[in-house]
């Protein structure tokens, strides 16, 4: 199976930073990698699919890019909506395995 | 607006099976992939499975074969999961969750609607 490293597993930040989490696959994957924010208690939302496409709805200042074996997720500003934990998940085959997740909170 | 509702909250014993469903609405149910994901606590999201319902196929994950089975009701727009033979480890909240491909597409295994999840409680 692809084994997905997500880094860091937590991150401290305060409203209006730019803030990158990185998601690595242990072997290349082309542009199979998604993105999803999650809040306590409620279902993972999509944010970027493909890698780096915006899903409908979600904010610009969230941005994906990344191909083959290192990808990242930027928020360009946090926004106090924006703390919560995020998921990288490959898409590329069976099983389609998500990381084990960045908390980010409030500094 | 596309919704997935999903049956309540379980307590099982262990080595018995329960079923969760997840009723569709809002969109046309037969034409996208459905596939159930499921999270321990604290854990990142796990892949269990999915269905393809106009192709009429299932596909599961390796860990999980033989042990689950998912299925579809079209009539009444909806996904049911069944896991078998249950374990403590398989206490975990269970998500339906419809793939972002889009109608009649082959799925891509990213996933843009979600149920709200079941929390199913393996203990004796």
């Amino acid at each position: 199976d692809i084994q997905m490293s997500q880094s860091p597993s937590s991150l401290s930040a305060s409203v209006g930073d730019r803030v990158t989490i990185t998601c690595r696959a242990s072997q290349t994957i082309s542009n199979y990698l998604n993105w999803y924010q999650q809040k306590p208690g409620r279902a993972p939302k999509l944010l970027i699919y493909a890698a780096s496409s915006l899903h409908s709805g979600v904010p610009s200042r969230f941005s994906g890019s990344g191909s083959g074996t290192d990808f990242t997720l930027t928020i360009s500003s946090l926004q106090p909506e924006d703390f919560a934990t995020y998921f990288c998940q490959l898409s590329y085959r069976s099983p389609y395995t998500f990381g084990q997740g960045t908390r980010l909170e409030i500094k | 607006q596309v919704q997935l509702e999903q049956s309540g909250a379980e307590v099982k014993k262990p080595g018995s099976s329960v079923k969760v469903s997840c009723k569709t609405s809002g969109g046309t149910f037969n034409t996208y992939g459905i596939s159930w994901v499921r999270q321990a606590p604290g854990q990142g999201p796990e892949w269990m499975g999915g269905i393809i319902p106009f192709f009429g196929t299932t596909h599961y994950a390796q860990k999980f074969q033989g042990r689950v089975t998912i299925t579809t009701d079209e009539s009444t727009s909806t996904a049911y999961m069944e896991l078998r033979s249950l374990r403590s480890e398989d206490t975990a909240v269970y998500y339906c969750a419809r793939d972002g491909a889009g109608s009649y597409q082959p799925p891509q295994y990213y996933f843009d609607y979600w149920g709200q999840g079941t929390l199913v409680t393996v203990s004796s």
